[in-house]
């Protein structure tokens, strides 16, 4: 298994501009979601989604869209790009359960975006 | 919301010596408890968690206890080696499987 895997890795971004992170998980996880690291900081939520179809606003949603077609994909799309969203962005993933790895939430590697 | 309050920011250890990492939540509904370790330019890693049906938990050299009335966990690390140097994030599960993050701890083991 690759686990979660995120694309692109860097991106440097002009204001204004868009683009799609994309991330993809082959774990057969219900749930997925995507969290932004500022600098010296903890992880705040941006979006999750629970199941294919489902998606529903973290703590920090504005500025971003998601979809979620597939079990497999949660894509992030960045509308309008501003400096305040300069930061790494993780896509993770987890399945529901009170097993030894239930609740467990994996991680991407991450992606670092710069607006400028 | 959830609050998360994770201390120290920064903890330096000698190593072989002992490091001990707290958050304190407020949500007395906080269920789950999990602690990541984040590597330079890396995901976090789930590296142990707890319930809020037990009072500690350990896995070799690291260990979490759980206080739920005074609403606070501690991450324990004994004997500590070079490899444990990272950021250390303390989270409490807000439903949904959505984790609150406590602002992070950079643990330095000196040898």
């Amino acid at each position: 298994n690759a686990g979660v895997t995120q694309t692109p890795k860097f991106r440097i971004l002009k204001i204004g501009q868009s683009m799609t992170l994309q991330c993809t998980q082959d774990m057969n996880h219900n749930y997925m979601y995507w969290y932004r690291q500022d600098p010296g900081m903890g992880l705040k939520l941006i979006y999750y989604s629970v199941g294919a179809g489902i998606t529903d606003k973290g703590e920090v949603p504005n500025g971003y869209n998601v979809s979620r077609s597939t079990t497999e994909d949660f894509p992030l799309r960045l509308e309008l790009a501003a400096p305040s969203q300069t930061s790494v962005y993780f896509c993770a993933s987890s399945y529901p359960g009170q097993g030894k790895s239930g609740n467990t939430i994996y991680f991407g590697e991450g992606s670092w975006l710069t607006v400028v | 919301g959830e609050n998360v309050e994770q201390h120290p920011s920064t903890l330096s250890v000698q190593e072989g010596d002992s490091a001990v990492i707290k958050c304190t939540y407020s949500d007395s509904a906080s269920n789950y408890f999990p602690w990541y370790k984040q590597e330079l330019g890396k995901g976090p890693q789930l590296i142990i968690d707890i319930r809020s049906n037990v009072g500690e938990k350990k896995d070799q050299r690291i260990a979490v206890t759980l206080n739920k009335t005074a609403k606070h966990f501690s991450l324990h690390i004994t004997e500590t080696q070079p490899e444990d140097s990272a950021v250390y994030f303390c989270a409490d599960n807000q439903g949904a499987q959505k984790l609150v993050f406590g602002q992070g701890t950079r643990l330095t083991i000196n040898p």
